[in-house]
């Protein structure tokens, strides 16, 4: 059975730093990419950042809202994928939901993992 | 980036009765190599993660009741659910995959008349 679990959320000032993990289990890691898909509260579902293993190495692909400020990694020794999430802003409050996509390079999210909640206020 | 808008915004349906959700976005997902259209659509109960409903517009996710379809091609797709029942009510989404930046539509909510 897939299972998405992530942890890392809380609450955090403007301009501070949280990183968010996200552990996989239930299929092969490293064969598929993985994105990270926010939701503010009340709002629809914004795609924020994938890991995919296309382009001969893997290649990173950010939201512009994010960035610079936000990056993306994964350990497929340890089956986690990241989010190091810098310079928040309060428009970065939302649920942050790690998503299995269905191929390792482009493709539909098949599993989500319950989220964690990241607050940005002072 | 492509821009995904469904309609409408809200819809209500009696039980039993056809729900019709409809997503078109900015330029065409389809990818004219294998011929597929690089377009999902998810559901989102209250308090939940979005659950994957179709793929490729129109392939059904497997445990998924037959009752939702997917349909459309290049710029217009439809998600129907045939014989609403009340555990559809729900958030649903359409989203391109076509290339990044991903984006989803704003979202149809669906409730029961």
């Amino acid at each position: 059975e897939v299972q998405l679990v992530e942890s890392g959320g809380g609450l955090v000032q403007p301009g501070g730093s949280l990183r968010l993990s996200c552990a996989a289990s239930g299929f092969t890691f490293s064969n598929y990419a993985m994105s990270w898909v926010r939701q503010a509260p009340g709002k629809g579902l914004e795609w924020v950042s994938a890991s995919t293993l296309g382009g001969g190495g893997g290649t990173t692909y950010y939201a512009d809202s994010v960035k610079g400020r936000f990056t993306i990694s994964r350990d497929n020794s340890k089956n986690t994928l990241y989010l190091q999430m810098n310079s928040l802003r309060a428009d970065d409050t939302a649920v942050y939901y790690c998503a299995k996509d269905s191929t390792d390079f482009y493709g539909y999210f098949d599993y989500w993992g319950q989220g964690t909640l990241v607050t940005v206020s002072s | 980036d492509i821009v995904m808008t469904q309609s409408p915004d809200s819809l209500a349906v009696s039980l039993g009765e056809r729900a019709t959700i409809n997503c078109k976005s900015s330029q065409s997902v389809l990818y004219s190599s294998n011929n597929k259209n690089f377009l999902a659509w998810y559901q989102q109960k209250p308090g939940q993660p979005p659950k994957l409903l179709i793929y490729w517009a129109s392939t059904r996710e497997s445990g998924v009741p037959d009752r939702f379809s997917g349909s459309g091609s290049g710029t217009d797709f439809t998600l129907t659910i045939s014989s609403l029942q009340a555990e559809d009510v729900a958030v649903y989404y359409c989203q391109q995959y076509y290339t990044t930046p991903y984006t989803f539509g704003q979202g149809t909510k669906l409730e029961i008349k």
